[in-house]
């Protein structure tokens, strides 16, 4: 089943952090772009981050530049996020999608169709 | 950073009605432009890519047009299972950027 699963979300104090990961299964995850995108209760969707089929090009959005780190492991078919320095503003549904990447000649580029996306995971920051 | 504005923030309409959402890009960004739906507790879903291209398997009734900054979202004859919460989101430039949203209730 073609699918993406996040996990690792929960409460955490302000100042605190948190791991979340992104589970991928039937596809071919090295052939993807992947991101992350967020969602405040009540509120529209961030685009926050992405990284790179081969984990070459990575980006972070100005809201949590230096707060965040995005890696993925492809033989493990996974997507992590590392959360630290939580905020209240950070409290979200962390959703992770794929967008299919192109690659010839050394280089890469996606077309950024975000055609899958997981159920998200709730991030919680409060005291 | 693009901002792009949906209009309206909400509306209500009925089976079979004709719905129109409209999005606006502050830059012009070709036809950078994707659709989303997004129901209650569930994942976005991509419904058009490309500002006019149908995504495989989603209903005839959704369609999408305009380019540069000016682009139109329509659900021909609206089924009960269209009521959502609709997103547009560009990829001309980074940071990715999505409207606020618009929300369709019954009427």
């Amino acid at each position: 089943q073609v699918q993406l699963v996040e996990s690792g979300g929960g409460l955490v104090k302000p100042g605190g952090s948190l791991r979340l990961s992104c589970a991928a299964s039937g596809f071919t995850f090295s052939d993807y772009y992947m991101s992350w995108i967020r969602q405040a209760p009540g509120k529209g969707l961030e685009w926050i981050s992405y990284i790179s089929s081969s984990d070459s090009a990575i980006y972070y959005a100005d809201s949590v530049k230096g707060r965040i780190t995005i890696s993925r492991d492809n033989a493990k078919n996974s997507l992590y996020l590392q959360l630290n320095t939580l905020r209240a503003e950070d409290t979200a549904v962390y959703y992770c999608a794929r967008s299919r990447a192109y690659c010839g000649t050394g280089r890469c580029y996606t077309d950024w169709y975000l055609d899958l996306w997981g159920r998200g995971t709730l991030v919680t920051v409060a005291s | 950073d693009i901002q792009l504005t949906q209009s309206p923030s909400s509306l209500s309409a009925s089976i079979g009605d004709r719905v129109t959402v409209t999005c606006q890009a502050s830059h012009d960004i070709r036809n950078y432009l994707n659709w989303y739906q997004q129901k209650p507790g569930k994942a976005p879903k991509l419904l058009i890519y490309d500002a006019s291209k149908l995504e495989p398997g989603v209903p005839s009734r959704f369609s999408g047009s305009g380019s540069g900054t000016d682009f139109t979202f329509t659900i021909s004859s609206l089924q009960p299972e269209d009521y959502a919460t609709y997103y547009c989101q560009q990829f001309d430039d980074l940071p990715l950027t999505f409207g606020q949203g618009t929300r369709l209730d019954i009427k």
